[in-house]
């Protein structure tokens, strides 16, 4: 299965603020995928990140406050925009290429 | 919509004992299933998988059996350690939906020696 390196694995950021969230991966995908994991709480669907077309945001997401960009076919970049304490969780892509594997994450305060 | 539904947590055990997450679904179409483990301050992890109606997925002990009748993918291990305190997530993924996951809520699991 792939290898994915995210970066950072964690940040505290100022309210206000914007953070880009890198997504590399070891081998050649078609699908990226972005997901949030609140405090408590489940994984939940960003969106989804195709390289060439604009990614699909899942409801209750919307691309000015996550825009994402997937340049290539190993990298995807999710950023937080305008942050509000609200956005504190983890996030976390993921990939599948014979087998499903997750980044380990970025944990984002929001102070 | 698609769902999962697991038990609440946390589950606290002892050491050697008998640990059962109960997971049920919903979906439109012919999900597979998972097992995902976050162990402490760490990401998430696939344990075990079933593709199909009635297969068996396993690993490091734990097992899980792929029950549509029941729309259930029960996680169980025989004697827990400590070492397998960590939030256990089920979630499916349906086969016109490669990559997205439907999870659960989560189960935490506390094994005290």
């Amino acid at each position: 299965s792939a290898v994915i390196s995210q970066k950072p694995s964690r940040d505290i950021c100022q309210r206000g603020t914007s953070l880009t969230i890198q997504c590399q991966v070891d081998s050649q995908v078609t699908m990226m995928f972005w997901y949030r994991q609140q405090p408590g709480q489940s994984l939940t669907l960003i969106a989804t990140a195709n390289q060439g077309s604009e990614a699909t945001y899942e409801s209750g997401f919307v691309i000015d406050k996550f825009p994402i960009s997937r340049p290539n076919l190993t990298f995807s970049t999710l950023t937080v925009s305008n942050m509000s304490p609200e956005d504190s969780s983890i996030y976390l892509c993921s990939v599948e290429t014979g087998g499903y594997t997750f980044g380990s994450g970025t944990r984002l305060t929001v102070v | 919509g698609d769902s999962v539904t697991q038990m609440e947590g946390p589950v606290t055990l002892s050491e050697e004992a008998f640990l059962t997450i109960n997971c049920t679904y919903t979906a439109t179409g012919y999900p597979s299933l998972f097992w995902y483990v976050q162990y402490p301050g760490e990401g998430l992890q696939l344990l075990l998988k079933a593709t199909k109606a009635d297969d068996k997925g396993s690993n490091k002990g734990f097992e899980a059996t792929y029950r549509k009748e029941t729309t259930s993918f029960h996680l169980e291990k025989g004697s827990v350690q400590v070492s397998d305190s960590a939030v256990y997530f089920c979630a499916l993924s349906l086969t016109d939906s490669w990559g997205k996951f439907q999870f659960g809520a989560g189960t935490q699991v506390v094994v005290t020696p």
